[in-house]
């Protein structure tokens, strides 16, 4: 059982390269999630998915695009990278419980820069 | 939207001693965890409490739903403690788990 596992872990793209992040659980989660963390800050929502096929945007999803083809999987998009995009990306994912959310477990994180 | 504030923002300690941090939000939730962020990133989960009392070796936490505060206390500190504290809350009108974190409280725990 490894949990949320997330590919690659780091990565170096210059302004204007596109990419994408992968994000895959094991736990036959329902809910994942794609957050940011910027220096010295707390973790900033980027877009979410309640189900395979569906995906929502968060608090800043401008610049991002996701997918949720696979239950177990979820991924992040980067079409056209910006300086401004240079943070660690953490993937999360959890299980509705009861009409509520249940705990969220967060897989390492990827160290992105954009130069 | 639901506003998380932490405090305090920094804290030193000296092996051994105890602490209480705190998170404060301004609206009704249906979810709150506490996270430590270790110094090599990685975010471990250590409490699912939207309300009521949990206890975990020596860390315990509080959620006052009604009074919209939660408290994480942490006895007999270790170096290994060392790290950034958060708080995240699900706002009460969500229903799909989107967490709204907090600053952190960045711990400092010497030998």
């Amino acid at each position: 059982n490894a949990g949320v596992t997330q590919t690659p872990k780091f990565r170096v793209l210059k302004t204007g390269q596109s990419m994408t992040l992968l994000c895959a659980q094991d736990m036959n989660h329902e809910y994942m999630y794609w957050y940011r963390q910027d220096p010295g800050m707390g973790l900033r929502l980027i877009h979410y998915s309640v189900g395979e096929g569906t995906t929502a945007k968060g608090e800043v999803p401008d610049g991002y695009n996701v997918s949720r083809l696979k239950k177990q999987n979820f991924l992040l998009g980067l079409e056209s990278a910006a300086p401004s995009q240079t943070s660690v990306y953490f993937c999360a994912s959890s299980y509705p419980l009861d009409g509520f959310t249940d705990t969220q477990y967060f897989g390492p994180g990827t160290r992105l820069t954009v130069l | 939207g639901i506003q998380v504030e932490q405090s305090p923002p920094d804290l030193i300690l000296q092996e051994g001693a105890n602490s209480t941090l705190r998170c404060n939000f301004s609206d009704s939730v249906n979810n709150l965890q506490w996270f430590h962020q270790n110094p090599w990133g990685q975010l471990i989960n250590l409490f699912y409490i939207p309300s009521g009392t949990k206890q975990n070796g020596r860390l315990s936490a509080t959620t006052v739903a009604t009074e919209r505060y939660s408290l994480l206390y942490i006895s007999s500190s270790q170096t290994t403690d060392s790290g950034v504290y958060f708080c995240a809350v699900e706002p009460g009108s969500s229903n799909t788990g989107k967490l709204i974190f907090g600053q952190g409280t960045t711990l400092q725990v010497k030998p």
